[in-house]
């Protein structure tokens, strides 16, 4: 089984300044896919970026970029140019077969932008 | 649209009632995953189909239950109703092209 912990419930930015989330993870697996979902207020959820455990290159979607660091067990989310579009409840999820397995989420942050 | 199918979207019902989440998975998609939202909470696991098989359960209780049909459709089935099972039910489907959620059904008991 697989644990996902994100230690900030919330985070506050000045708007066109850049903002790190922080997302850590624990397996047991060798395989597994990291994924980082956007909640805005009108509660869809939106993937923002994933990235697969074996690909040591970080996952880039323009603003948005994670550092991945496989040996610590972290996956944290860069925003970069924060934008008042970008307030919402953030999920990190974990899953080792992807498609095939549910998606095992944090428990949030809650990032506000200030304008 | 995300292409996952959830209805309805509200639901306001009265304590000790039952009730029936109805999810369509996104075309092709053989899994579906039911999600259970408590207010600011996380996304809690529920129960997981592939094509008509229960795959996977999570903390579901008792007084809920799920099942997949030939179509690949779901239900889920919350009965004997209580304050606190009000949240968002998240459904989602996946294959090939990943995880699909749909846009939940805000579920609130009184």
């Amino acid at each position: 089984a697989q644990t996902v912990t994100q230690s900030q419930p919330e985070m506050s930015v000045q708007e066109a300044e850049t903002v790190t989330l922080s997302c850590t993870y624990d397996t047991s697996e060798s395989d597994y896919y990291l994924f980082w979902y956007k909640q805005p207020p009108s509660r869809q959820m939106i993937l923002v970026i994933r990235q697969e455990a074996y690909k040591q290159q970080n996952a880039t979607e323009n603003r948005f970029s994670v550092n991945f660091q496989k040996a610590a067990k972290s996956f944290s989310l860069k925003i970069s140019d924060s934008q008042l579009g970008d307030a919402a409840m953030y999920f990190c999820a974990c899953t080792h077969n992807f498609g095939n397995e549910k998606l095992t989420f944090g428990t949030g942050t809650r990032l506000t932008i200030i304008p | 649209d995300s292409g996952v199918t959830q209805t309805p979207k509200h639901l306001i019902t009265a304590t000790g009632q039952r009730v029936t989440l109805r999810c369509s998975p996104r075309s092709g998609d053989l899994s579906v995953y039911w999600y259970q939202q408590s207010l600011d909470q996380g996304l809690q696991f529920l129960i997981h189909y592939y094509n008509g098989e229960e795959r996977a359960k999570g903390n579901i209780l008792e007084r809920f239950s799920a099942q997949q049909f030939p179509d690949l459709h779901s239900e889920l089935n919350l009965s004997s109703l209580e304050l606190g099972d009000s949240a968002l039910y998240f459904c989602a489907s996946s294959g090939l092209r990943g995880y699909t959620f749909g846009s939940g059904t805000r579920l609130t008991v009184v």
